[in-house]
């Protein structure tokens, strides 16, 4: 079964410096995707950026980048240049498992809020 | 832009009322989701469907049902409403395309049940 296990409850960083949200994750399948989610206090979950298991290189969106490591099962969220509108809590998440009918569920993990500090 | 919009932002219901969620994408996504979000918790998998008139349970389905009779339309219901059911709903859809497919989520329907 798929597992997504973010450890940090809670990170601060300062604006306009860098910061690194950790995931990990456990599959035995060999094909799979990894998504990075945003929920700022107002609810709505934003879709950050998305990586795929044989992606060659790792996924950016702007400031956003992920820090894929196949081999130690990670896939690290990079923010550049934080500002005060990336407060807000991140969920790491992962394909599967499987749903039939050509369809996969969502797996995620418990969420890491991250404050910025002006 | 895929807009999932969710009837109600805050709902306030009393122990043993039926109560009904409402979820409409205006995409149509053959895939629709409902997680359920609790501090610490994460989001879990309520039910989920991908297709019309198809659903499958998710992690945690237990006094809840769900009903999908338009593409666009998914439906959540609590039978019998507890007070160990107030929480934030999600609701969610997706393309059947694969892997890469992202959910788009609604903003969400915040359930008091008293």
């Amino acid at each position: 079964a798929q597992k997504i296990t973010q450890t940090q409850p809670g990170m601060f960083v300062q604006e306009k410096e860098a910061v690194t949200l950790d995931c990990t994750y456990d599959t035995s399948d060999p094909s799979y995707g990894l998504f990075w989610y945003k929920q700022p206090s107002s609810g709505e979950m934003i879709f950050l950026i998305y990586q795929g298991s044989y992606d060659q290189q790792n996924a950016t969106e702007g400031r956003y980048s992920l820090n894929f490591q196949k081999a130690r099962k990670s896939a690290n969220l990079v923010i550049s240049a934080s500002q005060l509108g990336d407060s807000a809590m991140y969920f790491c998440a992962m394909f599967g498992p499987y749903s039939g009918a050509g369809s996969y569920q969502l797996t995620f993990g418990k969420g890491t809020k991250l404050s910025v500090i002006p | 832009d895929v807009k999932v919009t969710q009837s109600s932002r805050y709902l306030v219901k009393r122990t043993g009322e039926k109560v009904f969620l409402e979820c409409v994408q205006d995409m149509d996504h053959e895939n629709m989701f409902w997680y359920r979000q609790d501090p610490g918790l994460g989001l879990r998998l309520i039910y989920f469907s991908y297709d019309v008139k198809m659903k499958e349970k998710g992690d945690i389905p237990e006094g809840y049902s769900v009903s999908r009779e338009k593409k666009e339309r998914f439906s959540l219901i609590l039978e019998s409403a507890s007070t160990n059911q107030t929480s934030m709903y999600l609701c969610a859809s997706s393309t059947r395309t694969g892997e890469n497919s992202p959910l788009h989520f609604g903003n969400g329907t915040r359930l008091t049940v008293t």
